[in-house]
């Protein structure tokens, strides 16, 4: 079965900081990997998606992410994080393409100024 | 283009009763998937329609149940209400649930007294 396990439920990062957000899957296959967010009382927005493509992944508003094997990692990151970042983030993974996602448990990101 | 929408977007039920949701995919969208979200297990899959049939269903009781109209267009339904059930209920649809981006709506909140 897959899982995903992200490390810290809270990260609090300063206003210009770099953000880094960890994801460790574990899959029987090669994966599908996802990074959300999800803003107070919305659904959740598409940041970026692995497709086995390209290892080095560019997302929307700056954010990236890097799929290594070795590590099972996908972490998240962005150079400077800005006061709209504030949200929660969950990194999902499939197996049997993109309808039936797995997500950990979610990182609550708090940008301070 | 219209984005996914969900209604009631907030539901209070008591013990016992039963509920019904729904979702409106994007616009020719034919896949519908269907998620639970707690504070104590985080999202889970519930199920994924697709051409109005049950292509993948997720770890929940019998209980839970959904059906998608020729239309595209997708209903749960919850059946003797339990506590637990509480929850914020997503909904996300995609062009054909294999390999194209999934969207998520704003979330039904169920509240069950």
């Amino acid at each position: 079965a897959q899982s995903v396990t992200q490390l810290g439920s809270h990260v609090s990062v300063s206003e210009g900081a770099l953000v880094l957000l960890r994801c460790n899957y574990s899959s029987s296959v090669p994966p599908y990997l996802f990074w959300y967010v999800q803003y107070p009382n919305q659904g959740l927005q598409l940041l970026l998606k692995y497709t086995s493509a390209a290892t080095l992944v560019k997302g929307i508003n700056g954010f990236e992410a890097e799929f290594k094997k070795s590590e099972t990692s996908f972490h998240l990151t962005k150079p400077s994080a800005h006061m709209s970042d504030a949200a929660e983030y969950f990194c999902a993974v499939s197996d049997k393409g993109y309808s039936t996602l797995t997500f950990g448990k979610g990182t609550m990101l708090l940008v301070s100024p | 283009k219209a984005g996914v929408t969900q209604t009631p977007r907030y539901l209070i039920k008591t013990r016992g009763q039963q509920v019904t949701l729904s979702c409106s995919p994007i616009s020719g969208h034919r896949s519908v998937s269907w998620y639970q979200q707690t504070p104590g297990q985080g999202l889970q899959f519930l199920f994924e329609y697709f051409s109005e049939t049950q292509r993948n269903k997720g770890n929940f009781p019998g209980r839970f149940s959904g059906r998608q109209f020729s239309n595209s267009r997708s209903e749960m339904n919850v059946s003797t209400l339990e506590l637990g059930d509480s929850a914020l209920y997503l909904c996300a649809s995609s062009q054909t649930g294999s390999t194209d981006t999934q969207y998520f709506g704003p979330g039904t909140r169920l509240t069950v007294l």
